[in-house]
């Protein structure tokens, strides 16, 4: 596509229930990125797909988050168990793979989730 | 101590002043700097790409990079209520494939 589509582009949600969250990259694009943005501070790194690479999980606060790309393409971040703290905005980016492209970083709208 | 600080503001200036925004980093491997502007409920967008100290100028921005200091600014002339955003710095080291590190960000008002 176009851009970086993300949806849902707003999510309420109680207390323990799980959500999923959805990215649509640029098309051509095999680096994935996502990211949470809470209420006044910066960008937070969560995980990053990289072609056919294992992903690098390194940011993911806790087991209850994880996630998955199907195909080098759609990525699905899911949160299980929701909690109060998990409520910020999630951006997901995507990026070409090598060369200097590799370094500009396209962001979708993000997906603003409130945990009741 | 974060990897990248940067003043959260908020900044509010008048029509037509130069505004200047900056970062501070610690890791010498960063390379590659980055500003992008964030609009209310939008994602970031990308607005300026450096990767060498010095000065790089588009239109009415301005980014430089001062490796020696770990200093980079963004100033924008003539600014303009569209200007109205949040601004974040980004650096990166080469080969390190996986992420950009943000700063915090600046909220910034420019009042008409």
């Amino acid at each position: 596509g176009a851009g970086v589509s993300q949806s849902p582009s707003n999510k309420v949600t109680e207390k323990g229930k799980d959500v999923e969250l959805r990215c649509d990259p640029i098309s051509g694009h095999t680096a994935l990125y996502w990211y949470r943005q809470s209420l006044g501070q910066g960008l937070e790194f969560l995980i990053y797909f990289q072609g056919n690479s294992a992903p690098d999980k390194s940011g993911l606060p806790s087991d209850r988050f994880s996630a998955e790309r199907t195909g080098g393409s759609v990525s699905t971040l899911t949160i299980q168990r929701t909690q109060q703290e998990d409520s910020a905005v999630y951006l997901c980016a995507s990026s070409l793979q090598g060369g200097p492209g590799a370094n500009v970083l396209t962001f979708g709208a993000g997906s603003r989730l409130t945990v009741l | 101590q974060k990897e990248v600080e940067q003043d959260p503001g908020p900044l509010s200036v008048p029509e037509g002043a130069i505004v200047s925004l900056n970062c501070t980093y610690s890791n010498s491997a960063f390379q590659y700097f980055m500003w992008y502007r964030q609009y209310s409920r939008k994602g970031p967008e990308l607005l300026m790409y450096t990767y060498s100290s010095g000065n790089k100028e588009d239109g009415r921005f301005t980014a430089q990079v001062d490796k020696s200091s770990k200093y980079i600014s963004l100033f924008i002339r003539d600014s303009q209520p569209s200007d109205s955003a949040t601004y974040l710095c980004a650096d990166k080291a080469p080969g390190s494939a996986r992420q950009l590190t943000f700063g915090s960000g600046t909220q910034l008002t420019v009042l008409p």
